[in-house]
Protein backbone atom coordinates (compact mmCIF):
# COMPACT_ATOMS: atom_id res chain seq x y z
CA UNK A 1 0.00 0.00 0.00
CA UNK A 2 0.97 3.50 -0.75
CA UNK A 3 1.76 5.55 2.07
CA UNK A 4 0.71 8.73 2.58
CA UNK A 5 2.18 11.51 0.00
CA UNK A 6 2.55 15.41 0.14
CA UNK A 7 2.95 17.61 -2.41
CA UNK A 8 5.19 19.91 -2.94
CA UNK A 9 8.05 19.05 -0.82
CA UNK A 10 9.25 22.20 -0.57
CA UNK A 11 7.91 25.60 -1.28
CA UNK A 12 9.46 28.97 -1.35
CA UNK A 13 6.88 31.96 -0.86
CA UNK A 14 6.81 35.66 -0.16
CA UNK A 15 4.96 37.29 2.37
CA UNK A 16 1.76 38.61 1.56
CA UNK A 17 1.17 35.57 -0.95
CA UNK A 18 -0.61 32.68 -0.37
CA UNK A 19 -0.07 29.16 -0.57
CA UNK A 20 -2.29 25.62 -1.46
CA UNK A 21 -0.65 22.42 -0.26
CA UNK A 22 -1.98 18.89 -0.83
CA UNK A 23 -2.00 15.37 0.66
CA UNK A 24 -3.36 12.00 -0.39
CA UNK A 25 -3.95 9.71 2.27
CA UNK A 26 -3.39 5.59 1.87
CA UNK A 27 -5.69 3.64 0.06
CA UNK A 28 -9.25 3.66 2.63
CA UNK A 29 -8.42 6.41 4.98
CA UNK A 30 -10.92 8.54 5.20
CA UNK A 31 -9.64 11.07 7.86
CA UNK A 32 -7.20 13.21 7.13
CA UNK A 33 -5.13 15.75 9.93
CA UNK A 34 -2.65 18.47 9.37
CA UNK A 35 0.13 19.39 11.25
CA UNK A 36 2.60 22.48 11.62
CA UNK A 37 5.77 21.47 12.45
CA UNK A 38 8.39 24.36 13.99
CA UNK A 39 11.45 23.72 16.32
CA UNK A 40 10.19 26.69 18.54
CA UNK A 41 6.64 25.57 19.08
CA UNK A 42 6.90 21.62 18.32
CA UNK A 43 4.14 19.83 16.40
CA UNK A 44 0.22 21.99 16.66
CA UNK A 45 -2.60 20.86 14.73
CA UNK A 46 -4.32 22.50 12.62
CA UNK A 47 -7.21 20.60 11.39
CA UNK A 48 -8.79 17.70 10.79
CA UNK A 49 -11.43 16.21 7.96
CA UNK A 50 -13.16 13.16 7.75
CA UNK A 51 -15.73 12.51 4.81
CA UNK A 52 -15.07 15.97 3.37
CA UNK A 53 -16.47 17.99 6.98
CA UNK A 54 -14.35 19.57 9.03
CA UNK A 55 -14.28 17.33 12.15
CA UNK A 56 -12.05 19.14 14.94
CA UNK A 57 -9.92 22.44 14.85
CA UNK A 58 -6.73 23.65 15.98
CA UNK A 59 -5.89 27.38 17.50
CA UNK A 60 -4.55 28.62 14.02
CA UNK A 61 -5.94 32.18 12.12
CA UNK A 62 -8.54 32.23 9.30
CA UNK A 63 -5.73 32.50 7.20
CA UNK A 64 -5.11 28.61 7.60
CA UNK A 65 -7.99 26.90 6.02
CA UNK A 66 -8.16 23.51 4.19
CA UNK A 67 -10.98 21.07 2.66
CA UNK A 68 -11.13 17.33 1.82
CA UNK A 69 -12.17 15.45 -1.33
CA UNK A 70 -14.69 13.14 -2.13
CA UNK A 71 -11.28 10.70 -2.47
CA UNK A 72 -10.29 11.83 0.56
CA UNK A 73 -7.33 13.32 -0.91
CA UNK A 74 -7.27 16.97 1.35
CA UNK A 75 -5.71 20.79 0.28
CA UNK A 76 -4.53 23.12 2.85
CA UNK A 77 -4.42 26.84 1.92
CA UNK A 78 -2.61 29.82 4.07
CA UNK A 79 -3.54 33.28 2.51
CA UNK A 80 -2.08 36.53 3.20
CA UNK A 81 1.57 34.63 4.34
CA UNK A 82 3.39 35.99 7.38
CA UNK A 83 7.38 35.01 7.97
CA UNK A 84 6.20 33.15 10.67
CA UNK A 85 4.02 30.59 8.86
CA UNK A 86 7.79 28.95 7.60
CA UNK A 87 7.31 25.59 8.89
CA UNK A 88 6.85 21.56 7.77
CA UNK A 89 3.18 21.13 7.25
CA UNK A 90 2.47 17.48 7.86
CA UNK A 91 -0.47 15.74 6.74
CA UNK A 92 -1.38 12.18 8.41
CA UNK A 93 -3.99 9.95 7.40
CA UNK A 94 -6.01 7.03 9.25
CA UNK A 95 -9.12 5.03 9.44
CA UNK A 96 -11.16 7.89 11.06
CA UNK A 97 -12.45 6.08 14.26
CA UNK A 98 -12.06 7.50 17.60
CA UNK A 99 -8.89 5.96 18.15
CA UNK A 100 -6.84 5.99 15.67
CA UNK A 101 -3.22 5.38 14.46
CA UNK A 102 -2.14 7.87 12.56
CA UNK A 103 0.45 7.82 9.42
CA UNK A 104 2.41 10.99 8.48
CA UNK A 105 3.61 12.08 4.81
CA UNK A 106 7.09 13.49 4.69
CA UNK A 107 6.10 17.37 4.83
CA UNK A 108 5.99 19.84 2.70
CA UNK A 109 8.38 22.56 3.96
CA UNK A 110 7.76 26.23 3.81
CA UNK A 111 9.51 28.97 3.73
CA UNK A 112 8.32 32.44 3.58
CA UNK A 113 10.83 35.37 2.78
CA UNK B 1 -6.33 21.00 26.80
CA UNK B 2 -3.83 18.04 26.89
CA UNK B 3 -0.46 19.05 27.98
CA UNK B 4 2.67 16.39 26.99
CA UNK B 5 6.12 17.10 28.01
CA UNK B 6 8.96 15.36 27.37
CA UNK B 7 12.92 16.31 28.20
CA UNK B 8 14.22 17.44 25.14
CA UNK B 9 17.63 15.52 24.51
CA UNK B 10 19.17 12.13 25.48
CA UNK B 11 22.74 10.73 25.13
CA UNK B 12 23.34 6.73 25.07
CA UNK B 13 26.46 4.93 24.73
CA UNK B 14 26.14 2.23 21.37
CA UNK B 15 24.42 -0.98 22.94
CA UNK B 16 23.26 0.48 25.73
CA UNK B 17 19.45 0.54 26.59
CA UNK B 18 17.82 3.88 26.04
CA UNK B 19 14.79 4.94 28.26
CA UNK B 20 12.32 7.98 26.84
CA UNK B 21 10.29 9.52 29.33
CA UNK B 22 6.70 11.21 28.83
CA UNK B 23 4.35 13.11 31.00
CA UNK B 24 0.93 13.63 30.52
CA UNK B 25 -2.17 15.89 32.30
CA UNK B 26 -5.31 14.27 30.67
CA UNK B 27 -6.54 11.02 32.50
CA UNK B 28 -9.45 10.32 29.69
CA UNK B 29 -6.35 9.90 26.84
CA UNK B 30 -7.22 6.88 25.40
CA UNK B 31 -4.69 5.99 23.20
CA UNK B 32 -0.37 6.68 23.94
CA UNK B 33 1.93 6.54 20.98
CA UNK B 34 5.53 6.61 20.22
CA UNK B 35 6.74 8.33 16.35
CA UNK B 36 10.10 8.92 15.60
CA UNK B 37 11.22 11.24 13.21
CA UNK B 38 14.76 11.86 11.17
CA UNK B 39 16.03 14.25 9.68
CA UNK B 40 14.07 15.67 6.76
CA UNK B 41 11.31 13.19 7.28
CA UNK B 42 8.50 13.26 8.55
CA UNK B 43 6.92 10.60 11.77
CA UNK B 44 7.09 7.52 11.40
CA UNK B 45 4.69 5.53 14.18
CA UNK B 46 6.86 2.93 16.55
CA UNK B 47 4.61 1.88 18.88
CA UNK B 48 1.22 2.31 20.92
CA UNK B 49 -0.49 1.18 24.11
CA UNK B 50 -3.91 1.31 25.06
CA UNK B 51 -4.95 3.33 28.58
CA UNK B 52 -5.78 -0.14 30.20
CA UNK B 53 -2.23 -2.03 29.54
CA UNK B 54 0.94 -0.97 31.81
CA UNK B 55 2.98 -2.65 29.47
CA UNK B 56 3.87 -3.40 25.81
CA UNK B 57 6.95 -5.27 24.11
CA UNK B 58 7.41 -5.18 20.63
CA UNK B 59 11.36 -6.32 19.67
CA UNK B 60 13.97 -4.08 20.79
CA UNK B 61 10.98 -1.67 21.96
CA UNK B 62 9.02 -1.92 25.52
CA UNK B 63 6.40 1.17 26.64
CA UNK B 64 5.76 1.30 29.67
CA UNK B 65 2.92 3.46 31.04
CA UNK B 66 1.82 4.86 34.79
CA UNK B 67 -1.51 5.84 34.37
CA UNK B 68 -1.92 6.97 37.89
CA UNK B 69 1.41 8.88 37.57
CA UNK B 70 0.04 10.07 34.37
CA UNK B 71 3.62 9.04 32.77
CA UNK B 72 4.59 6.92 29.85
CA UNK B 73 8.29 5.81 28.64
CA UNK B 74 9.65 4.31 25.73
CA UNK B 75 12.92 1.60 26.56
CA UNK B 76 15.09 0.61 23.66
CA UNK B 77 17.59 -2.05 24.01
CA UNK B 78 20.40 -2.65 22.54
CA UNK B 79 20.72 1.43 20.89
CA UNK B 80 21.88 1.52 17.74
CA UNK B 81 22.89 4.44 15.63
CA UNK B 82 20.46 4.25 13.36
CA UNK B 83 18.43 4.88 16.93
CA UNK B 84 19.49 8.22 16.89
CA UNK B 85 16.68 10.87 15.86
CA UNK B 86 13.69 12.92 17.59
CA UNK B 87 11.23 10.80 19.50
CA UNK B 88 7.71 12.13 19.82
CA UNK B 89 5.55 11.01 22.49
CA UNK B 90 1.88 11.77 21.39
CA UNK B 91 -1.07 10.87 23.41
CA UNK B 92 -5.23 10.82 21.91
CA UNK B 93 -7.86 12.25 23.92
CA UNK B 94 -11.03 13.83 24.31
CA UNK B 95 -10.39 17.59 22.92
CA UNK B 96 -14.48 18.66 23.29
CA UNK B 97 -17.48 18.87 21.23
CA UNK B 98 -17.17 15.00 20.55
CA UNK B 99 -13.71 15.43 18.85
CA UNK B 100 -10.42 13.53 19.57
CA UNK B 101 -7.26 14.84 19.08
CA UNK B 102 -3.59 13.64 18.80
CA UNK B 103 -1.55 15.69 21.00
CA UNK B 104 2.33 15.66 20.98
CA UNK B 105 4.96 16.17 23.12
CA UNK B 106 8.09 18.65 21.65
CA UNK B 107 10.04 15.57 21.32
CA UNK B 108 13.20 14.41 22.72
CA UNK B 109 16.45 13.81 20.50
CA UNK B 110 18.50 10.51 21.17
CA UNK B 111 21.73 10.54 20.32
CA UNK B 112 23.76 7.65 20.23
CA UNK B 113 27.65 7.71 20.05
CA UNK B 114 29.45 4.92 18.70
Amino acid sequence: KAGVTQTPRYLIKTRGQQVTLSCSPISGHRSVSWYQQTPGQGLQFLFEYFSETQRNKGNFPGRFSGRQFSNSRSEMNVSTLELGDSALYLCASSLGSSNEKLFFGSGTQLSVL
Amino acid sequence: GEDVEQSLFLSVREGDSSVINCTYTDSSSTYLYWYKQEPGAGLQLLTYIFSNMDMKQDQRLTVLLNKKDKHLSLRIADTQTGDSAIYFCAVFAYSGAGSYQLTFGKGTKLSVIP
